[in-house]
């Protein structure tokens, strides 16, 4: 059974740096492409950035080009984000989903991020 | 970007009726279109891919048709826990991967 579980959120200061980790069980996780997405409070949803399974392929919303960096380790089935010079407007629900043929079939059930001084 | 525009940002609609949720897409996006179903405090559960292919465990009272920019869920009759908030999604186009705002589905 896949499971997806995120950790990391919080409560963080505006242009300070968070490291969310999202770790992975009932899959090869080595065979997978990774995402995060996000979601604002009271808001929809948004896709995040990606990771190919081999993690030589990076993407990035507009939104966090610059800022935010996915990265992913094998070894311990678990894929991160790493969130730099955080504003107000990052404050959000992030999940983590694996890739599938079609749609994310696979979420996380998330982490809080708040960012406000 | 790929721009998905969903109508009506709230349905009323009673227990055991039809509901009619629409996504248009700002391109085409051929059939490479999904729809998730979100209720308060969960991750968004896939419902649709392939604009009408239901997904793993998905019951058959949900279907989805459409192609290209216009797409449609219809939910044959309602039953209580299928009032959440709907999300379209296009993955023809990506990055980015781009939703609706979504409909928000209450009951009459």
């Amino acid at each position: 059974q896949v499971q997806l579980v995120e950790s990391g959120g919080g409560v963080v200061q505006p242009g300070r740096s968070l490291r969310l980790s999202c770790a992975a069980s009932g899959f090869t996780f080595s065979g997978y492409g990774m995402h995060w997405l996000r979601q604002a409070p009271g808001k929809g949803l948004e896709w995040v950035a990606a990771i190919s399974y081999h993690a030589s392929d990076k993407y990035y919303a507009d939104s966090v080009k610059g800022r935010f960096t996915i990265s992913r380790d094998n070894s311990k089935d678990t894929v991160y984000l790493h969130m730099n010079s955080l504003r107000p407007e990052d404050t959000a629900v992030y999940h983590c989903a694996r890739t599938a043929i079609a749609g994310f079939a696979h979420w996380g059930p998330g982490t809080l991020v708040t960012v406000s001084s | 970007e790929i721009v998905m525009t969903q109508s009506p940002a709230t349905l009323s609609v009673s227990p055991g009726e039809r509901a009619t949720l629409s996504c248009r897409a700002s391109q085409s996006v051929s059939d490479n279109l999904a729809w998730y179903q979100q209720k308060p405090g969960q991750a968004p559960r896939l419902l649709i891919y392939g604009a009408s292919t239901r997904a793993t465990g998905i019951p058959a009272r949900f279907s989805g048709s459409g192609s290209g920019t216009e797409f449609t869920l219809t939910i044959s009759s309602l039953q209580s826990e299928d009032f959440a908030v709907y999300y379209c999604q296009q993955y023809n186009n990506w990055p980015p991967y781009t939703f609706g705002q979504g409909t928000k589905l209450e009951i009459k």
